[in-house]
């Protein structure tokens, strides 16, 4: 079974600052996704980013990036230019490649609270 | 396109009664997962349904609850009999066939709560 941990329950940081957040997880498996999701008040689940396992290259959108080290089994997301819109929680999640569709095993997630 | 659309937003139900969680896809989308999320947890895996099929059930109670995709109209989450421990935040997610492992399109979640 897969496990995914987010040690960090909470973090806090100035807008327009850098922020880390932190991921890890365990696994047999050698082909998997990894995926960040923001949760605001709304409760809405929105995908940030996503990662394949297969791919060297660290994922990237926008303001947001990751750091993937596979033999580490570790999977952080950095927000560069944090803004008042980036305060939710947010959800590191897994899945195994199994065919195309699959279910995702989240982290308890980390509530992030950026600062004016 | 509505995105994935989850009713009723907010349901109260007392214990020993039924509740019934309905989920429609993203248009174009036959694919549908159910999560539950308990206070200060992430989102836990339910069930993983196509049209008129229930492909992985892995993670939902062995009793009271039950879930459809029928050919028409939206999926139901059914919990019959509730109890306090039910109470939770409900979330339906859908995909395309072949494109989940693009992350899925979640809806805003239905939160429960067993009185």
């Amino acid at each position: 079974a897969q496990t995914v941990t987010q040690s960090q329950p909470e973090m806090s940081v100035q807008e327009a600052e850098t922020v880390t957040l932190s991921c890890t997880y365990d696994t047999s498996e050698n082909n998997y996704y990894l995926f960040w999701y923001k949760q605001p008040p709304s409760r809405q689940m929105i995908l940030v980013i996503r990662q394949e396992a297969y791919k060297q290259q660290n994922a990237t959108e926008n303001r947001f990036s990751v750091n993937f080290q596979k033999a580490a089994k570790s999977f952080s997301l950095k927000i560069s230019d944090s803004q008042l819109g980036d305060t939710a929680m947010y959800f590191c999640a897994f899945m195994k490649h199994t065919g195309a569709n699959s279910k995702l095993t989240f982290g308890k997630g980390i509530t992030l609270s950026v600062r004016p | 396109n509505a995105g994935v659309m989850q009713n009723p937003r907010h349901l109260v139900r007392r214990r020993g009664q039924e509740a019934r969680l309905r989920c429609s896809p993203m248009k174009g989308h036959s694919h549908v997962y159910w999560y539950r999320q308990l206070p200060e947890e992430g989102l836990k895996f339910m069930v993983y349904l196509q049209k008129e099929n229930i492909i992985d059930e892995s993670g939902m109670p062995k009793e009271r609850f039950s879930a459809e995709f029928p050919k028409e109209g939206p999926s139901i989450l059914r919990i019959q009999q509730v109890v306090r421990g039910d109470s939770a935040a409900y979330f339906c997610a859908s995909s395309t066939a072949g494109r989940g492992n693009y992350g899925y399109t979640f809806g805003s979640g239905t939160r429960l709560t067993v009185v």
